[in-house]
């Protein structure tokens, strides 16, 4: 059974950049088989896909065309996790961020969640 | 990006009852449509994938048809832990992106 584990600041100020990690157990971020996602949601924007890396013989990313200009998403293959980094946010940016898998990577629908973090840009 | 409209966005029904929630697209998705539960404080839960196929551990009383630009979620007889809201998901268009979710309260 997948587990995915968030952690990060809740607080963040504009301008800045917000980062969360988010640890699994029970697959592998380098599985050929499954890909490892960003999702938000707010009462604005409801739930909003953000991005997502994946391992297929070599590391690939997708990001959403709101937000490609200021997301990256790393893997880190030695402590089996995956980390966002979303520059120069605003409020507009608050929001509940979860951390999900698809598996396999093409099918595009997230199996397993993390609890979600909500955090906050303010000053 | 392909928008998704659920309705009706509050379905007030009893337990034991019918439930027939309703996603329309603005663009044809095919048949690559999600649904998914999500109750408060909680992350939401994968229910169906492509439009029929009901994920690992979820019981037969959900089911999913549709095709092209309308689909629809049923729960066959709701059972008290199955009021919560409701999100569809399209994967054919980029980004994916998800509907504004359907209230289904007891009445």
């Amino acid at each position: 059974q997948v587990q995915l584990q968030q952690s990060g600041p809740r607080l963040v100020k504009p301008s800045q950049t917000l980062s969360l990690t988010c640890a699994i157990s029970g697959d592998s971020v380098s599985s050929n088989n499954a890909a490892w996602d960003w999702i938000r949601q707010s009462p604005s924007k409801g739930l909003e896909w953000l991005g997502r890396t994946y391992y297929k013989s070599k590391w690939y990313n997708d990001f959403a065309p709101s937000v490609q200009s200021r997301i990256t998403i790393t893997p880190d293959t030695s402590k089996n996790q995956f980390s966002l980094h979303l520059s120069s946010v605003s409020p507009e940016d608050t929001a509940v961020y979860y951390c999900a898998r698809n598996s396999p990577a093409e099918l595009l629908s997230f199996d397993s969640w993390s609890q979600g973090t909500l955090v906050t840009v303010s000053s | 990006e392909i928008v998704l409209t659920q309705s009706p966005a509050t379905l007030s029904l009893s337990p034991g009852e019918r439930a027939t929630l309703s996603c329309r697209a603005s663009h044809s998705v095919v048949s690559f449509l999600a649904w998914y539960q999500q109750k408060p404080g909680q992350a939401p839960r994968l229910l169906i994938y492509d439009t029929s196929n009901r994920a690992t551990g979820i019981p037969a009383r959900f089911s999913g048809s549709g095709s092209g630009t309308d689909f629809t979620l049923t729960i066959s007889s709701l059972e008290p832990e199955d009021f919560a809201v409701y999100f569809c998901q399209q994967r054919s268009g980029w980004p994916p992106t998800f509907g504004g979710g359907t209230k289904v309260e007891i009445k």
